[in-house]
């Protein structure tokens, strides 16, 4: 079965300052892997998606994450923080199988100081 | 195009009283998905659902809970006899096919509290 486990469950940064939320997957076959940003009192909203096409995959809202194998990794990143950006965010993983549900991390809390 | 609907945004039971929740998908959409959200758990698969047919419901509770999809109307997560442990966000989420092929899309929740 696969599992997600993300790192931190709050971080905090300064505007202008480099994001980096870290998720790492088991699985036993090729995964699919995701992020997904939840805003107060909302549902989920998707960044990116990493699908085995390019390792390196661009998301919304400036937001990029880089799968990588040898690390089971899929941390999401952008350059400059902005205020906007604060929320939770949520990693996820699927396997190649149609009727496969995705599997969540526990998220992680994003604040910006101004 | 609408999003996914749920309804309501907000329920409150008294224990042992019966919660149900609605979910509409986006148009077009015939596969839907239940998760239940409680603080610092992150989301909690619950049950897959395609119309008229259950999927996948290995992460719901053994008993109390059900859900339907049915071939006209709106997805319904039904918990009967509830406790104070079901408080919870409860999201619908739907994709016109496959995880694979379709990300899914999230609707707003219901926040369920129970007294």
């Amino acid at each position: 079965a696969q599992s997600v486990t993300q790192l931190g469950s709050h971080v905090s940064v300064s505007e202008g300052a480099l994001v980096l939320l870290r998720c790492n997957y088991s699985s036993s076959v090729p995964p699919y892997l995701f992020w997904y940003v939840q805003y107060p009192n909302q549902g989920l909203q998707l960044l990116l998606k990493y699908t085995s096409a390019a390792t390196l995959v661009k998301g919304i809202n400036g937001f990029e994450a880089e799968f990588k194998k040898s690390e089971t990794s899929f941390h999401l990143t952008k350059p400059s923080a902005h205020m906007s950006d604060a929320a939770e965010y949520f990693c996820a993983v699927s396997v190649n199988s149609g009727n496969t549900p995705l599997v969540f991390g526990k998220g992680t809390r994003l604040s910006v100081i101004a | 195009n609408a999003g996914v609907m749920q309804n309501p945004r907000h329920l409150v039971r008294r224990r042992g009283q019966e919660a149900r929740l609605r979910c509409s998908p986006m148009k077009g959409h015939s596969h839907v998905y239940w998760y239940r959200q409680l603080p610092e758990e992150g989301l909690k698969f619950m049950v897959y659902l395609q119309k008229e047919n259950i999927i996948d419901e290995s992460g719901m509770p053994k008993e109390r809970f059900s859900a339907e999809f049915p071939k006209e109307g709106p997805s319904i997560l039904r918990i009967q006899q509830v406790v104070r442990g079901d408080s919870a966000a409860y999201f619908c989420a739907s994709s016109p096919d496959s995880i694979n092929n379709s990300p899914l899309h999230f609707g707003n929740g219901t926040r369920l509290t129970v007294t």
